[in-house]
């Protein structure tokens, strides 16, 4: 069955500096997400991506943050400056189309820890 | 601003037992799902159910939704150790946007 993938599954930065997560969507899927989900608490939407765009972004993402999808298959986040509070895992997701009532596939996650 | 917000927190059953797991939320959805997720592991989607549906069935899975109550259900029936799991309900708006508003969720144990 076709699946999300992350890389990397964790990863270590010193805060202040950038960091990229990455995701390989499912490859038929037309729309895609970023997620988060601090120690202890929600999984927090961020941002979705819809032919070449931002569709919807949370007030989390802010001017630090920004998507891209360099390629036809990679998906990226990346954080400009990295603070403490970034800590937590970076769940990427994809669906297959703008249609209502499609489910979201969900990658395993980086762990991103920010020391 | 919706949220999905579940209950228990915490559901501790033996194998073969039933587990129920409730979830609320706040404003008009699209459709309402229902996510497991392992520990240090991914989201994985078990079933949605569309605001104009009231009970859905997939396996030992059934859900319900109450639109009047602002309310969904997740039964397990006959639970595995297998389950042990996080639960989580995620609610999809009726306005353009597709992010999902997830619950805090409900951590389920059980036990062999």
């Amino acid at each position: 069955e076709p699946e999300v993938t992350q890389t990397p599954s964790h990863q270590v930065t010193q805060m202040g500096q950038e960091v990229i997560l990455r995701c390989v969507p499912i490859s038929n899927h037309l729309y895609f997400y970023w997620y988060r989900q601090i120690l202890g608490q929600k999984v927090e939407f961020l941002v979705s991506f819809y032919n070449n765009e931002i569709s919807e972004k949370s007030e989390i993402f802010d001017d630090q943050f920004s998507v891209e999808r360099p390629d036809g298959s990679n998906f990226t986040l990346k954080i400009r400056s990295t603070k403490l509070e970034d800590s937590a895992m970076y769940f990427c997701a994809s669906r297959v189309d703008r249609l209502a009532n499609q489910p979201q596939h969900f990658g395993d996650g980086t762990r991103l820890s920010i020391l | 601003s919706q949220q999905g917000e579940e209950d228990p927190q915490a559901l501790s059953i033996q194998e073969g037992e039933n587990a129920t797991m409730n979830c609320s939320y706040k404003t008009s959805i699209n459709n309402l799902q229902w996510y497991r997720q392992n520990s240090g592991r991914g989201l994985v989607h078990l079933i949605l159910i569309r605001s104009n549906e009231r009970e859905k069935h997939s396996g030992r899975l059934r859900v319900t939704l109450d639109t009047s109550k602002k309310s969904s259900s997740l039964l397990i029936t006959a639970s595995r150790a297998a389950d042990t799991a996080s639960y989580f309900c995620a609610t999809a708006s009726n306005q353009a946007g597709t992010a999902l508003i997830f619950g805090k969720g409900t951590t389920l144990s059980v036990s062999s």
